[in-house]
């Protein structure tokens, strides 16, 4: 299957509780970026993943943190969840050459 | 900080007219730029991008000027199609790729 998958696409959560995101690598793909963006922003980088091992952070808490499975697969998890966390969380993978990232949907996440 | 400053912030622009969406940066490290167009309830796509050894690259209606020592480089879309009514962001990264920084995006509608 072509393309990334990230899942939910929408999540309401209450303030102070844990949330996990996931995403499904364009096939091939050993490389994931998170972002994460704001209503009417650009997105912020938030981390990525290179086979397994973080390889880099944006400024971003320790409350956001992340993992990539052995299948290139994803997942963003972020706890004490605050009000200002809701935004459009972005997967992107790609085989770690700069432009070639693919995008997936977001997950939308409201913090209420 | 915003590493890259992008404007106008909304554009319109009426059918077959040409949409000029420009940006710039100060990070000299940066050396690939590239700009993403997304639509609602969509993750960004890459449009075109561009790496400073040219000054202007050009895909079908759309064309990247690239003025590196102003830097700054913009988006030109010819024959501007409804369809093309979305939300534009540049970004750019250094050598290293890991993370993109993105302007904050131009909110363009193109007039039937």
């Amino acid at each position: 299957e072509t393309g990334v998958t990230q899942s939910p696409t929408h999540l309401i959560k209450t303030r102070g509780q844990q949330v996990t995101l996931r995403c499904s690598s364009q096939s091939g793909h050993n490389t994931v970026s998170w972002y994460q963006q704001a209503l009417g922003q650009g997105p912020q980088f938030i981390f990525q993943y290179y086979r397994e091992e973080e390889n880099g952070r944006g400024n971003f808490p320790p409350r956001f943190s992340g993992l990539q499975f052995p299948n290139y697969s994803s997942e963003l998890n972020v706890n004490a969840l605050e009000l200002d966390d809701s935004a459009l969380y972005l997967c992107a993978s790609s085989l770690g050459e700069v432009g070639g990232y693919t995008f997936g949907s977001g997950t939308r996440l409201t913090v209420v | 900080q915003q590493q890259v400053k992008q404007s106008p912030q909304s554009l319109i622009v009426q059918k077959g007219g040409i949409s000029i969406i420009n940006c710039a940066y100060e990070n000299t490290a940066f050396d690939y730029f590239p700009w993403y167009q997304q639509f609602p309830g969509k993750g960004p796509a890459l449009l075109i991008a561009i790496r400073p050894d040219v000054s202007e690259k050009k895909e079908g209606r759309f064309t990247i000027s690239f003025n590196k020592s102003a830097k700054q480089f913009s988006l030109h879309i010819m024959d501007s199609q409804p369809g093309d009514s979305a939300t534009y962001f540049c970004a750019a990264s250094t050598n290293t790729g890991n993370q993109f920084y993105f302007g904050t995006g131009t909110s363009l509608t193109v007039i039937p």
